[in-house]
């Protein structure tokens, strides 16, 4: 059983285009994040939502929209795909009650690989 | 501002041998936590090993322990007797309370490469 699924694993798309990256947790948490990777490999938080609400938006451009169907899913749209989104994009998930712990480990999925040709 | 400093991108060392990989922080925080990841050239983040701000003792899971060093603000992995298998990137990572919902901040990361 994968713990947090991403889909695809890998994407190839032309520039303008408009494409989504869907995740789910089985683990129960109640907090689920958008990771980018970079092509130096340096990982930086993208967005973070709590039971369906959104607490963490860091300066991404707004052409990234997530979407928190329920406290299992968050998926990443994404719009007018330029060159500079091609990354590793990763999911992840934590249980974070009672608010502002800092015990708690995150689980990441397997990422998915952009490429913006 | 919170912040995590990896100095080194790369690290080699000799299968079996012992390898400390350096990681030091920056926060005002008093409550945080830290954390490393593995990951391997397949893709996958792994959690390996946690240590708390409050915790008197080093973290130890299994091969890998946390040599944590609070008045300097580091957080040393030690991976004893390596093996081939832990060639791999390495990630150290906070989470510093900020009164509410806080998130994963990530070092640059170490490349170690194991030797046979």
């Amino acid at each position: 059983d994968t713990a947090v699924s991403q889909t695809p694993k890998y994407l190839v798309t032309q520039m303008g285009n408009d494409k989504s990256i869907k995740c789910e947790q089985n683990l129960g948490h109640d907090t689920m994040y958008w990771y980018k990777q970079d092509s130096k490999k340096f990982l930086k938080i993208m967005f973070s939502y709590n039971n369906k609400e959104l607490i963490i938006n860091e300066t991404v451009p707004n052409r990234f929209s997530p979407k928190s169907p329920d406290k299992a899913h968050l998926n990443l749209h994404i719009n007018s795909l330029e060159l500079g989104d091609s990354a590793v994009y990763f999911c992840a998930s934590s249980y974070e009650e009672p608010r502002g712990r800092t015990n708690t480990e995150a689980f990441f999925g397997q990422g998915t690989r952009l490429t913006v040709v | 501002a919170q912040k995590i400093t990896q100095t080194q991108p790369g690290m080699f060392v000799q299968e079996k041998e012992a390898v400390t990989l350096d990681c030091t922080y920056d926060t005002s925080d008093p409550s945080y936590g830290l954390f490393w990841y593995k990951q391997p050239s397949s893709g996958e983040m792994i959690f390996l090993i946690y240590q708390g701000s409050y915790d008197q003792q080093n973290a130890t899971e299994g091969r890998y322990s946390l040599n944590f060093q609070k008045a300097r603000k580091s957080a040393n992995l030690v991976i004893s007797a390596s093996q081939l298998g832990d060639s791999a990137m390495y990630f150290c990572a906070m989470r510093a309370d900020s009164g509410g919902y806080n998130k994963l901040i990530f070092g640059a990361g170490t490349r170690l490469a194991v030797h046979p």
